[in-house]
């Protein structure tokens, strides 16, 4: 099955600095590509994705970024705002599944 | 998009009773997932319910364990049964409303088993 790995597991930037999370995975069936954010006491949030046709796409401060080749991908937030810290999850989607990655606790120091 | 309903959103159990999680969808979707989410943990994926067939759950998850049901295309339960502490965990609905794995997810249901 997918295996999907996730790094850092916590991650501090100072509030207007840029973060970046990684993620690998193992199958190369795989071919969509979600980031969710969870707040404390809520459910993972959708917050952009990626399909296995596209290299990179923005949404204003967040980015993500596929490498299909090295098989993984990458999540991008500039501009840091404490309403970003929460724990981010990255997600690979193959054969009808989505498996996620283990997290990264995201704090954005004011 | 989809709105997602769940139900309880918390409770505290006592060992060897049973809970049944209700889960409830604005719209008619024909997938539809459970996970379990553990303290300080990422998302397991319990089992898929697809409305007319019986779900299917991933190793490690057996259906006496997590009897779901799904009797149409906007509602779903699963049930915890004889639970132990170990089972206290975040149980969460989540739905594929393009089944193309863009899912949402309910706002989950904490379950503390004493």
């Amino acid at each position: 099955g997918e295996n999907v790995e996730q790094h850092p597991s916590t991650l501090s930037v100072q509030e207007g600095d840029s973060a970046v999370i990684k993620c690998t995975y193992s199958d190369s069936a795989s071919n969509y590509f979600p980031w969710y954010k969870q707040e404390l006491g809520k459910g993972p949030q959708l917050i952009i994705d990626i399909r296995s046709n596209v290299g990179e796409k923005k949404d204003q401060r967040i980015a993500v970024t596929l490498n299909k080749t090295a098989k993984h991908f990458s999540l991008h937030i500039t501009e840091t705002q404490p309403e970003d810290s929460a724990v981010y999850f990255c997600a690979a989607f193959g054969n009808e599944k989505l498996t996620f990655g283990t997290g990264t606790r995201l704090t954005i120091i004011p | 998009s989809a709105v997602i309903s769940q139900k309880p959103s918390r409770d505290i159990c006592q060992r060897g009773t049973s809970l049944t999680i209700q889960c409830q969808v604005d719209s008619q979707v024909t997938m539809m997932f459970w996970y379990r989410q553990q303290p300080g943990q990422s998302l397991t994926l319990i089992a898929t319910a697809n409305q007319g067939s019986e779900a299917t759950y991933e190793s490690g998850f057996v259906i006496d364990k997590f009897p779901i049901s799904r009797p149409n295309l906007t509602f779903s339960t699963l049930t915890v049964s004889n639970m132990s502490p170990e089972d206290s965990s975040i149980y969460l609905c989540s739905v594929d409303t393009s089944n193309t794995g863009e899912l949402f997810f309910g706002e989950g249901s904490r379950l503390t088993v004493l």
